[in-house]
């Protein structure tokens, strides 16, 4: 099942201006990532926040996990348009009763962004 | 060298045929990893594998059969498929499966079978 939720599920921009992603997921995380994915391509990691951190930074992203609400958060600023594509937040779980972890993924939310 | 290369890019069959889908690493990962995805939807994990073991069965039908022959390759066997099958399969590895950080993802199969 999936673990993440992204809301909203499509965001439509100009370029130049930011762009605010959200993720709620259920049960407790070792940690928790973005990936990025143009159409039809494959997914690019974009950036890891483990559970004790609260904000991370990589370039023009931020992002932000907030565990006591289970919710965590993807900022784009300056947004081009090739930041076009879908984002997803995935979530890691340990299999059931295994010592492997598993990556689930939220359903994403596709961003356009207008030159 | 950080590449996961999925061959073949696009792959048609019909219901009868078998085939095989083909993953390579060479980053020394030990964790490798099949994915689904349907049009406008998540990954959905299907398989995991580690040190060439498989860890992780998502209760995937019989008719899709995994294979990690040694640390770099990865395959999945294609056999009686159906058209609800039809998806893009993604490749992926990370350096263990016991610590989930970055999984660098292949391009992806595109599989339609008719």
């Amino acid at each position: 099942s999936q673990q993440g939720e992204e809301d909203p599920q499509a965001l439509s921009i100009q370029e130049g201006e930011n762009a605010t992603m959200n993720c709620s997921y259920k049960t407790s995380i070792n940690n928790l990532q973005w990936y990025r994915q143009n159409s039809g391509r494959g997914l690019v990691h974009l950036i890891l926040i483990r559970s004790n951190e609260r904000e991370k930074h990589s370039g023009r992203l931020r992002v932000t996990l907030d565990t006591s609400k289970k919710s965590s958060s993807l900022l784009i600023t300056a947004s081009r348009a090739a930041d076009t594509a879908s984002y997803f937040c995935a979530t890691d779980a340990s299999s059931s009763g295994g010592s492997n972890y598993k990556l689930t993924f939220g359903k994403g939310t596709l961003l356009t962004v207008n030159p | 060298d950080t590449e996961v290369t999925q061959t073949p890019k696009h792959l048609v069959m019909g219901m009868t045929n078998k085939k095989s889908l083909k993953c390579e690493q060479h980053m020394g990962h030990r964790a490798m990893y099949w994915y689904k995805q349907k049009a406008k939807k998540p990954p959905e994990l299907m398989f995991v594998y580690s040190y060439e073991k498989l860890s992780i069965n998502e209760s995937v039908p019989s008719r899709f059969s995994p294979e990690c022959p040694n640390s770099s390759l990865l395959n999945l066997h294609l056999h009686a498929l159906q058209p609800e099958d039809s998806a893009l399969y993604l490749c992926a590895s990370a350096k263990y499966a016991a610590n989930t950080g970055e999984l660098f993802f292949g391009e992806g199969s595109r599989l339609t079978v008719l």
